[in-house]
Order: structure tokens, then sequence, then C-alpha cells
């Protein structure tokens, strides 16, 4: 079975400054897909980023990047000039198209003004 | 445009009652998901429809638990005999398995507390 892990429980950072967060991952598959999503407190968990694992080329939106590295089953999320607004649990997730999803134990991010 | 919707939101019941809950997805969304998410954990996969048809069921579904989508719109979600383990958040989520971005969009949830 797919297993997603995310072995940083909680992690902080200064407002305006730069963290990743980390996510691993182990399938016997060759084409899925990779989520980060994020969970606000009390508030509906909302897609950040994907990526294909067919794309060599690692996905951007915004301030929000991963770093994909399919031998290594490694995908970890970067985020840049981090904002008071980017404090929430993140989760990582895997699925192979429009089945299951699978998520990590999921990352609190705090924000630090 | 409507997002996902769920009933009710807090739920609070005796150990050994039934419960129900609902779920509208995003209204031309043909798949729909049901998660259970306990606190400070990941969501774990229940089960998911397409259409009206059930097409996977988790083994954490036990035979307490039954989930139905009669006319492929919402979807209910019902507990027998609840249990104190089955506090937990329910999640619903739905998606259109025609979509290539295969992004789930996700509900507020549906807490329950079993005392």
């Amino acid at each position: 079975a797919q297993t997603v892990t995310q072995s940083q429980p909680e992690m902080s950072v200064q407002e305006a400054e730069t963290v990743t967060l980390s996510c691993t991952y182990d399938t016997s598959e060759s084409d899925y897909y990779l989520f980060w999503y994020k969970q606000p407190p009390s508030r509906q968990m909302i897609l950040v980023i994907r990526q294909e694992a067919y794309k060599q080329q690692n996905a951007t939106e915004n301030r929000f990047s991963v770093n994909f590295q399919k031998a290594a089953k490694s995908f970890s999320l970067k985020i840049s000039d981090s904002q008071l607004g980017d404090a929430a649990m993140y989760f990582c997730a895997y699925s192979e198209g429009a089945q299951k999803l699978v998520f990590g134990q999921g990352t609190r991010l705090t924000i630090n003004p | 445009d409507t997002g996902v919707s769920q009933d009710p939101r807090h739920k609070i019941t005796k150990r050994g009652q039934n419960v129900t809950f609902r779920c509208d997805p995003i209204s031309e969304h043909n798949r729909l998901y049901w998660y259970r998410q306990t606190l400070g954990q990941g969501p774990e996969f229940l089960t998911y429809f397409q259409n009206e048809a059930q097409l996977e069921k988790s083994r954490l579904l036990s035979d307490r638990f039954s989930a139905e989508r009669p006319k492929g719109s919402f979807s209910t979600l019902e507990i027998q005999r609840t249990e104190q383990g089955d506090s937990a958040m329910y999640l619903c989520a739905s998606s259109h398995d025609r979509d290539p971005t295969y992004e789930q969009y996700f509900g507020p949830g549906t807490r329950l507390t079993v005392t």
C-alpha cells in the first residue's frame, strides 16, 4: 500500500523568510500525482500545489514551489516570502489519478511576525 | 460558485446512538469521497463514489458505517451504535474524473463528538 510520511510535526519561520516542508512517499507505481494541501485553523482544506510524476519540471505557484525527486520518492514544499496567512497545517498527499488521496500526518506551520 | 457543503457542522451524540451526515458536492462533480480526520492527524480515506456507484471502501469502514449516494448527487454517511473512538472530523470531497488536475475540493467537515 502507498504511504506518505511527513517527518516534521511542527515548523516555524519568520515572516518574509523561506521555509521548506518535507515529505517522502512509498509506491511501486510509476504514474501518480502528488499534492500539498493547506488546512487553516477551523477552515476547509485547499489545494496549494500539485505535481505529476511523469513531469520532471518542478511545479511552481507564485510563492510556492516543490522539489520533486522521483528516484528518492521525495516531495518537499518551499514557501518563499512567508506571510501570516500561510499559518496552517500542511498535508502532503498522493493519488493515482481520480482515486483516493493518501495523506501524510501533517506539518503545523507557524509564522512569527 | 457553490463549494462542497456538509451538514451538520457539529454533532454531539451519546455512545450507542446512530448519526447521519450529509454532503452536497459541487454540482457537476461525479466523484465524491469521504475521509475521517482525528485530532492532529492527516485525513484517512473511508470510501468514494462515482455517480451512485460505491467504488471503494476502506477497511476502516466497519459494518457500523454505511454510505450512500442514491441519485449521484448528495451523499450520506451513517454511523450506527456510535463508539467514543468514532469521535473525529468527517470530511467530504468531490471531483470530476475528467478533470486532468485530479484536484479534490473539500467541504468544511462535520465534527462528531461521542460522549
